[in-house]
C-alpha cells in the first residue's frame, strides 16, 4: 500500500496562476481532508470531505476549492494563487471522521509551495 | 491568542535524557488529545492519544493530560537520536477528525 500519495512534492507559482495539488489514498478511506502548515502556525484545516460528494470548509478555506467525485482522490485547487499561500500542504485521510483514536489521521508527505 | 500554544524550541538535550514537551490550551471543550511526531520533509504520524485528564504511557513515552491547568505534556525516557523530530499537540472536543494543532515543538537529540 503507498498510502496517502501527494503530487507534485514542489511548486513555484506566480501571483495569480491556478494549479491542483493532488492527493490520492489506497486505504478505503472514507474521510480526506487538506492542511496548511505555516510556521509557528501549526497546521489549520483548509476543507475536509466524509466521502464521495460531500465536502465542507474547514478553518482557513479562502481561496481554495476541493472536489471528491471518488473515495480515492481529493484535489485541492487553487483559483489564483497569492503569497500569503505559500505554505506546505498536507493532505491526511483515515476510515472513519467519527473516531479520532480508532482511526487515526494518515498524513501524505507534502506539497511545497511557493507564490512570488 | 491561538487555541493551542506550543514553546517552537528548539529543544537540544543529550541522548538518554528525559525530555518533557507541553502545550496549553483555551478551550475548555477539548477532551481528546494528540500527540504527533513529524520528521523533517515528511507528514505527521499520530504517536499517543489520551482522553480527558490522566496520564496514558507506551513504552518510553508518556502521555499526561491536567484539564484543570488546561495543559498537556509529553514525556520521553531515554531519549535518542532517532527521537529528534517536530512533535505537534493536537486536540478536539469530540472524538472525530476535525483537530486543532499546536505549532510543534522541535527536538534534537545529540548522540
Amino acid at each position: 500500500n503507498a498510502g496517502v500519495t501527494q503530487t507534485p512534492k514542489f511548486q513555484v507559482l506566480k501571483t495569480g496562476q491556478s494549479m491542483t495539488l493532488q492527493c490520492a489514498q489506497d486505504m478505503n478511506h472514507e474521510y480526506m481532508s487538506w492542511y496548511r502548515q505555516d510556521p509557528g502556525m501549526g497546521l489549520r484545516l483548509i476543507h475536509y470531505s466524509v466521502g464521495a460528494g460531500i465536502t465542507d470548509q474547514g478553518e482557513v478555506p479562502n481561496g481554495y476549492n476541493v472536489s471528491r467525485s471518488t473515495t480515492e482522490d481529493f484535489p485541492l485547487r487553487l483559483l489564483s494563487a497569492a503569497p500569503s499561500q505559500t505554505s506546505v500542504y498536507f493532505c491526511a485521510s483515515s476510515y472513519s471522521a467519527r473516531s479520532s483514536y480508532n482511526s487515526p489521521l494518515h498524513f501524505g508527505n507534502g506539497t511545497r509551495l511557493t507564490v512570488t | 491568542q491561538k487555541e493551542v500554544e506550543q514553546d517552537p524550541g528548539p529543544l537540544s538535550v543529550p541522548e538518554g535524557a528525559i525530555v518533557s514537551l507541553n502545550c496549553t490550551y483555551s478551550n475548555s471543550a477539548f477532551q481528546y488529545f494528540m500527540w504527533y511526531r513529524q520528521y523533517s520533509r515528511k507528514g505527521p504520524e499520530l504517536l499517543m492519544y489520551t482522553y480527558s485528564s490522566g496520564n496514558k504511557e507506551d513504552g518510553r513515552f508518556t502521555a499526561q493530560v491536567d484539564k484543570s491547568s488546561k495543559y498537556i505534556s509529553l514525556f520521553i525516557r531515554d531519549s535518542q537520536p532517532s527521537d529528534s523530530a517536530t512533535y505537534l499537540c493536537a486536540m478536539n472536543n469530540n472524538a472525530g477528525n476535525m483537530l486543532t494543532f499546536g505549532g510543534g515543538t522541535r527536538l534534537m537529540v545529540k548522540p
